[in-house]
């Protein structure tokens, strides 16, 4: 069975600075991975997603995100955040394999943007 | 295009009562997955649905709940009677089709449901 753990629940930074937000996965089988933001009052939109190749990817609105198989994390950062990034970020996975893809969710995490 | 809408965005309800939570698709897109989310606890996977088959409802609660999809189309999601512990946001995704390489979910904006 795949968890996944995000570290932080709330992170309240100051604009322009970086963050970094934590999440590490357990899986006994390669997975996909996936962060997901969801802005006040609205559904969760893909940010990026990790399949396979480069274990740095890149996203939407400047984010990125490195895949570390040996440590079993897949952090997502921002050198320089605006106020707009405030919202919940949610890590997830999915198994690696043929057929459906049900996402498996942390619990997420509330960036606070201060200007 | 539209995305994938839910019906209501909130609802408030007595314990013992009934409620059906819509969700629509987007536009032929085969599959179909509903979430919840209870208050500040991560997301959880519900069922899915492949057109209108139920291919995974290994996370439903209980026997409370009964989704269905009717022609391949817009789902529903009743909860009969409900309680207390049922409070939460349902989400409901969508994608086009799930092959090898996981294909992305469209999220809707959900739908918040408070049992009093």
């Amino acid at each position: 069975a795949q968890s996944v753990t995000q570290l932080d629940s709330q992170v309240p930074v100051f604009e322009e600075a970086p963050v970094e937000l934590r999440c590490n996965y357990s899986s006994s089988v390669s997975v996909y991975l996936f962060w997901y933001v969801q802005y006040p009052n609205q559904g969760l939109q893909l940010l990026l997603k990790y399949l396979s190749g480069s274990t740095l990817v890149k996203g939407i609105n400047g984010f990125e995100a490195e895949f570390n198989k040996s440590q079993t994390s897949f952090h997502l950062r921002k050198p320089s955040v605006h106020i707009s990034d405030t919202a919940e970020y949610f890590c997830a996975v999915t198994r690696f394999s043929g057929g459906y893809n049900k996402l498996i969710f942390g619990a997420g995490t509330r960036l606070a943007v201060h200007p | 295009e539209a995305g994938v809408t839910q019906f209501p965005s909130h609802s408030v309800i007595e314990k013992g009562q009934t409620v059906t939570l819509r969700c629509d698709p987007i536009s032929g897109h085969d599959n179909l997955y509903w979430y919840r989310r209870v208050m500040g606890k991560e997301i959880k996977f519900l069922l899915h649905f492949v057109k209108e088959s139920k291919q995974d409802e290994s996370g439903m609660p209980n026997n409370r709940f009964l989704a269905e999809r009717t022609g391949g189309t817009y789902s529903t999601l009743k909860v009969q009677p409900a309680e207390l512990e049922d409070s939460g946001v349902y989400f409901c995704a969508s994608s086009l089709s799930a092959g090898l390489r996981s294909d992305e979910q469209f999220f809707g904006p959900g739908t918040r449901l408070t049992v009093l």
